[in-house]
């Protein structure tokens, strides 16, 4: 059973980082793409960033380039969010999804929580 | 960007009926669409991809049509536990992009 795990979340002042982190399991993590969709509170869906399956190309939304960084340890079939210079505007549920075959998202963690505020 | 616009925002339908959602890109996007569910504090999941192909473990009264601009998700007989929120998504190009959902209701 494909199982991703998310964790690292809280609240956290503006201009601070925080890292999260997924944990894969169930299925071959270095054989997919991952990557990291976010849910402001009562809002729809927001893709942030994408990496490859071995870590070799990394996509990432505008609002979020410069700032967060996502990478992968294929050896621990873990996937991660740096954030940094965090935003109110980057508060957010963020579920980490598994890239299915193409651009779609055929798994998806449970999501954690991240407030941004003073 | 692809903007993906969902219509109705909110749809109020009685268990039993059938029901058809609209996905609208603002520009051609081939078939490179895809619908997810997200019942109320749960995680999305994927129903259709790529505007018309069945997912494993959904049920076939969900199912997908359209190509270029226009798609629909179609659930033939609501039941229960259909009332939820519905997105598209494009594939097309970067940034990937959702639309606003559809919320699904019990009238």
């Amino acid at each position: 059973e494909v199982q991703l795990v998310e964790s690292g979340g809280g609240l956290v002042q503006p201009g601070r980082s925080l890292k999260l982190s997924c944990a894969a399991s169930g299925f071959t993590f270095s054989n997919y793409g991952m990557a990291w969709v976010r849910q402001a509170p009562t809002k729809g869906l927001e893709w942030v960033a994408t990496i490859s399956y071995d870590g070799s190309s990394t996509y990432y939304r505008d609002s979020v380039k410069g700032r967060f960084t996502i990478s992968r340890d294929n050896a621990k079939s873990t996937l991660y969010l740096q954030m940094d210079s965090l935003r109110s505007e980057d508060t957010a549920t963020y579920y980490c999804a598994r890239r299915g075959a193409g651009y779609n998202f055929d798994y998806w963690g449970q999501g954690v929580m991240v407030t941004v505020s003073s | 960007d692809i903007v993906l616009t969902q219509s109705p925002a909110t749809l109020s339908v009685t268990p039993g009926e059938s029901v058809s959602l609209s996905c609208r890109a603002s520009q051609g996007i081939s078939t490179s669409i895809h619908w997810y569910q997200q019942k109320s504090n749960e995680s999305p999941r994927l129903l259709i991809k790529y505007a018309s192909q069945s997912i494993s473990g959904i049920p076939s009264r969900f199912s997908g049509s359209g190509s270029g601009t226009d798609f629909t998700l179609s659930i033939n007989r609501v039941e229960s536990e259909d009332f939820s929120v519905y997105y598209c998504q494009q594939s097309y190009s970067l940034p990937l992009t959702f639309g606003s959902g559809t919320k699904l209701e019990i009238k």
